[in-house]
């Protein structure tokens, strides 16, 4: 079973802030997908990586395959990035299966 | 296109009661997954179906749980009896390629059992 960790599970900020956010995994992986979750509920996909760094807008995502790490930046974050961030592993051996991190709770104040 | 579509958005019942909860993916999306949030254990996958067949139901947490997908428009999630230890946020996503791509979540059903 793949464990995924986040760090860290809670991170206030000051708006123009570079916001990091990691999460770790236990074994390999085909696949990481990054999730936001708005306050009122609704999850949005952000990235799905298998390799390499990925960018849209002002969130970068990397993956280091060998660490089994990926981590998600924020650069410029504003009040409005306020969310969930979850990090989510596809398994190599999975038949589509995620395992999912508990989270990062972001909180961006003016 | 619309998006996921889940119904009803918030769902308020008694232990005992039958709870069917409904969603419609977005049109040519082949998969089909129902997902489970708590506070205590996150995000769970329960059930996903390609092009209308399930394909892995061991998520489901016990045989109270059934899943459907008469066509490709349209599932549902029963749970029959219900308990409280159910109360939860139901997620039903869809997407072209399974977890290898881009899943669309639905907007969730929160339901409460009393």
């Amino acid at each position: 079973k793949n464990e995924v960790e986040q760090s860290p599970q809670n991170l206030t900020a000051q708006e123009g802030e570079f916001i990091t956010i990691n999460c770790s995994y236990s074994v390999g992986i085909s696949a990481l997908h990054w999730l936001q979750q708005h306050p009122g509920g609704g999850i949005v996909s952000l990235f799905m990586l298998s390799s390499g760094k990925k960018k849209h807008g002002r969130l970068i995502a990397t993956i280091n395959i060998q660490e089994k790490h990926s981590s998600l930046h924020i650069t410029a974050s504003h009040p409005r990035d306020s969310a969930v961030y979850i990090c989510a592993v596809l398994s190599g051996g999975s038949n589509y299966k995620l395992t999912f991190g508990k989270g990062t709770l972001l909180t961006v104040n003016p | 296109d619309a998006g996921v579509i889940q119904s009803p958005r918030h769902e308020v019942t008694e232990m005992g009661q039958e709870v069917t909860l409904r969603c419609k993916p977005i049109s040519g999306h082949d998969y089909l997954f129902w997902y489970r949030q708590t506070m205590m254990r996150g995000l769970e996958l329960l059930i996903y179906f390609n092009n209308n067949v399930p394909i892995d139901d061991s998520g489901m947490p016990e045989d109270r749980f059934s899943a459907k997908m008469p066509n490709a428009s349209f599932s549902t999630l029963k749970i029959q009896p219900s308990e409280p230890r159910d109360s939860a946020v139901y997620f039903c996503a869809s997407s072209w390629a399974g977890s290898t791509d881009t899943q669309y979540f639905g907007p969730g059903t929160r339901l409460t059992v009393l």
